[in-house]
């Protein structure tokens, strides 16, 4: 069966350090992968989108990178600070036609503690 | 901030009412979405839409039902609320055309009790 997986545990970091944070996928072909974050009680924001031929995708401190051979997505955050704390979404999209829907993960949640 | 919105942000109700949860964006973007997500679990997508007057059911079996009469309206409606409609709503829109690579913009969400 096709599903996304994601880093069930929460993760707990200590400020200014590095969180990597992974989306596993089985019995997709995504076109591409999006992430998310969501803080609580609220709905999710759209933070980063990589292509399946695109390896690697930066934007400020946050880094995505997409190894469709491993089928998995690595989020990473430099220099995290406590405002990172929250859930982050991994999302897939199985193709790129308009009739293509966004599968999300389940989330794991970031904790940065100062 | 995205311009999509959701009213109302939280609803208690009683069994057996109906009721509509209101969702409406001003970006002109032809897809929109339902999603249904518990505390600390993923999101479910129940209904979705390409335009007007084009709605699917989505991969979550759900009792509720949509209509897009409008481009920027999107209402979800239970007729007949239960207990186990207990959950949080979320609306998101996104753009039509896959050159503009399908992020989407979510509302608040609705927060939903039936007691």
């Amino acid at each position: 069966s096709q599903k996304i997986e994601q880093n069930s545990e929460a993760l707990n970091i200590q400020e200014g350090k590095t969180a990597t944070l992974t989306c596993n996928y089985t019995n997709y072909s995504p076109a591409y992968l999006q992430w998310y974050r969501q803080d609580p009680g609220r709905g999710p924001v759209f933070l980063l989108l990589i292509r399946e031929n695109e390896k690697e995708k930066r934007k400020e401190r946050l880094k995505v990178t997409f190894d469709t051979t491993l089928k998995q997505s690595l989020f990473h955050i430099t220099a995290s600070q406590p405002a990172d704390s929250a859930t982050y979404l991994c999302a897939l999209a199985p193709g790129y036609s308009s009739a293509s829907k966004i599968i999300f993960g389940s989330g794991t949640r970031l904790s940065i503690r100062p | 901030e995205a311009d999509i919105y959701q009213t109302p942000r939280y609803l208690v109700i009683g069994t057996g009412k109906k009721i509509t949860l209101e969702c409406s964006q001003t970006m002109g973007h032809d897809k929109m979405y339902w999603y249904q997500q518990d505390p600390g679990m993923e999101l479910h997508l129940i209904h979705y839409s390409y335009g007007v007057n084009s709605t699917e059911k989505g991969d979550l079996s759900s009792e509720s039902t949509v209509s897009r009469i409008r481009t920027e309206h999107f209402p979800l409606t239970l007729e007949s609320a239960r207990p186990s409609h207990t959950s949080q709503y979320l609306c998101a829109s996104s753009y039509q055309t896959s050159g503009r690579a399908g992020e989407q913009f979510f509302g608040p969400g609705t927060r939903l009790t039936v007691l």
